[in-house]
Order: structure tokens, then C-alpha cells, then sequence
């Protein structure tokens, strides 16, 4: 049974970039699509952007110019970096994998999901 | 703003059957994309509850139950249970943003 795990800084200073690591264990990490989601404290749910675990991305139109996702295969891991954050980016942040038909990101949905990792951002 | 937009909160008794709605546009649900759901207890990571717009995973109860209408989308929970209360968001597919959308969420209380 796959699961994941977030790790990463808890607390990141504003205008500094934001770098969190998803390690996938139970299972490959090839094959599939993987994502990161944020949860701000008490809002909703924001898909944040996945990647191929070739390498292929798309992201949040809304953070596309502060975001990269990218994977390393050999430690079954990938990873999140958000650059100039702000307040507003203090959120609990998942990663998940994308379930469903591989590439038919229309109809795909996020099974399973990491347990979380809340990100503080403040001075 | 959510993309797709849900009642922020519903209520029912132990027993009763309550659904949550799920509205979206011609770019996403009325586009024909499939529509998700997940369950969010208290402190907890979302979990999957119902996948293309009716499917149950292995071990959700038939109580749980989806479908999908035009541009809309419903979630419905019969037989309310205590450990149901938790927060409900729906996921679908929005094709002016290229990405997936979620519902602002629906927090469901039992009396």
C-alpha cells in the first residue's frame, strides 16, 4: 500500500522560498502522477501543480510564476519549492498521488494523500 | 472565490440522509469532467470518499453516495452517523485553468 510523507522546514522567513519533500514509500513513484495541495489554516483545499514522474509539469495558473515540482526517481521522492513567500502562503501543504487513468489529468482525482505538513511563514 | 462552489455548512439528525451540492460551469462539470469527493475529518488529512462522479473506493459504505447533473454535482450520505461530521469537498477538472478545482468545502454537523 502506498504512502506518503511531507517533510520540510515548519517556518520560513516572507520573500524566502518555501522547500518541501514528498518521499513515497510502499510503491514506485514511476508510472504514476503526483501533486501538492495546500490547505490554509480553517479555508478550503488549492491544488498547487503535479508532475510526471518523467519529469512533466503543470501548475496553479494562480502560482505558476513561484512554483516548481520536480522528482528524483532514485530516492522515490518529489519535491515542492514556492519562491517570494508571504503570509498568505502559511497553509498546511499535501502531497498526493494522481489517481485514476494515467495522463487523463481531466478525469483523474488524488488518492492517496500524504498526512500534511503545516508551513509557517513570519519573521 | 472557489471555482466550484459548495453550501458552507448542512446539518442532519442520526439517521436522516442529508446530500451537499456541487455547482460548477460550462469549464469544468458541464464540460463532461468527472467530479470527486473527499471527507476531511478534524485535524486530518482529506481522504477519498467517492471518485467519477459515483464510485465508491473499497471500504466507504454504501451510505455514501454520487452523482452528477449538468453543471452540478451531489454528495449523499443516508443513515447519518456521529463519525460522519466532518468536512466535505468536491474535486473536478477546469479546462479555462488547464488544472484540477476543489469546492470551498461543507462542513457537516450532526445534531
Amino acid at each position: 500500500q502506498v504512502q506518503l510523507q511531507e517533510s520540510g522546514p515548519g517556518l520560513v522567513k516572507p520573500s524566502e522560498t518555501l522547500s518541501l519533500t514528498c518521499t513515497v514509500s510502499g510503491g514506485s513513484i514511476s508510472s504514476y502522477y503526483w501533486s501538492w495541495i495546500r490547505q490554509p489554516p480553517g479555508k478550503g483545499l488549492e491544488w498547487i501543480g503535479y508532475i510526471y514522474y518523467s519529469g512533466s509539469t503543470n501548475y496553479n495558473p494562480s502560482l505558476k510564476s513561484r512554483v516548481t515540482i520536480s522528482v528524483d526517481t532514485s530516492k522515490n521522492q518529489f519535491s515542492l519549492k514556492l519562491r517570494s513567500v508571504t503570509a498568505a502562503d502559511t497553509a498546511v501543504y499535501y502531497c498526493a498521488r494522481v489517481a485514476g487513468i494515467v495522463g487523463a489529468t481531466q478525469y483523474n482525482w488524488f488518492d492517496p494523500w500524504g498526512q500534511g505538513t503545516l508551513v509557517t511563514v513570519s519573521s | 472565490q472557489s471555482v466550484l462552489t459548495q453550501p458552507p455548512s448542512v446539518s442532519g439528525a442520526p439517521g436522516q440522509r442529508v446530500t451537499i451540492s456541487c455547482s460548477g460551469s460550462s469549464s469544468n462539470i458541464g464540460a463532461g469532467y468527472d467530479v470527486h469527493w473527499y471527507q476531511q475529518l478534524p485535524g486530518t488529512a482529506p481522504k477519498l470518499l467517492i471518485y467519477g462522479n459515483s464510485n465508491r473506493p473499497s471500504g466507504v459504505p454504501d451510505r455514501f453516495s454520487g452523482s452528477k447533473s449538468g453543471t452540478s454535482a451531489s454528495l449523499a450520505i443516508t443513515g447519518l452517523q456521529a463519525e460522519d461530521e466532518a468536512d466535505y469537498y468536491c474535486q473536478s477538472y477546469d479546462s479555462s485553468l488547464s488544472g484540477s478545482v476543489f469546492g470551498g468545502g461543507t462542513k457537516l454537523t450532526v445534531l
